[in-house]
């Protein structure tokens, strides 16, 4: 069963704004890692964290992790028109398996 | 090959008939994942394999769905008597599935469409 849970709403905003979105899990993980998916086919590794850091950059991406809360953050920064994608979290609970969210669509506006 | 190959890419077919999916993951990976997406929505989950362990088959809607892998290598997915209600992007990707290395590599998927 998928355990990663974003918040299953989609979010809108102007190029160049910030977009943050939310991930949360119910047991202990090993690490978590953020995904995305442009136009419905293939999703892209994006970052991974692992459950003894509490945040990670990558470019303008950066991934927060509270494992007090069991939540994670994907923050992209000075957002771009190609931004535009859905973002899935995934979380390895340390059974070497992944569990997929639902998905959480990002629209960034020219 | 460089990445995970799933074929068709795109299949259109009737109504009651039967498909069958392919998916090529990457060499050496032992995990593979197969997921349905249909329009506008999230991954379902479908069925893992990892190694020659037994696969956890719990994401199969129904008795018409089957999956097979052969070793660490290809994968089908068969739909038997499909209905419109099949129709969807099939999504497969593959892992090494071993310590840190989980990191999953998405195929760029089938997309089925029942008429």
């Amino acid at each position: 069963s998928q355990q990663g849970e974003e918040d299953p709403q989609a979010l809108s905003i102007q190029e160049g704004e910030n977009a943050t979105m939310n991930c949360s899990y119910k047991t202990s993980i090993n690490n978590l890692q953020w995904y995305r998916q442009n136009s419905g086919r293939g999703l892209v590794h994006l970052i991974l964290i692992r459950s003894n850091e509490r945040e990670k950059h990558s470019g303008r991406l950066r991934v927060t992790l509270d494992t007090s809360k069991k939540s994670s953050s994907l923050l992209i920064t000075a957002s771009r028109a190609a931004d535009t994608a859905s973002y899935f979290c995934a979380t390895d609970y340390g059974n070497n398996r992944l569990a997929f969210g639902k998905g959480n669509q990002v629209v960034v506006i020219p | 090959g460089a990445g995970v190959s799933q074929s068709p890419s795109n299949k259109v077919t009737e109504k009651g008939k039967d498909v069958e999916l392919r998916c090529d993951p990457i060499s050496g990976h032992t995990a593979l994942y197969w997921y349905r997406q249909r329009l506008g929505q999230g991954l379902e989950f479908l069925i893992y394999f990892q190694g020659n362990s037994a696969p956890d088959k719990s994401g199969l809607p129904s008795d018409r769905f089957s999956a097979e892998r052969t070793g660490e290598s290809v994968s089908t997915l068969t739909i038997q008597r499909t209905q419109q209600e099949d129709s969807a992007v099939y999504l497969c990707a593959s892992s090494l599935g071993w310590g840190d290395r989980t990191e999953a590599f998405f195929g760029q998927g089938t997309r089925l469409t029942v008429v």
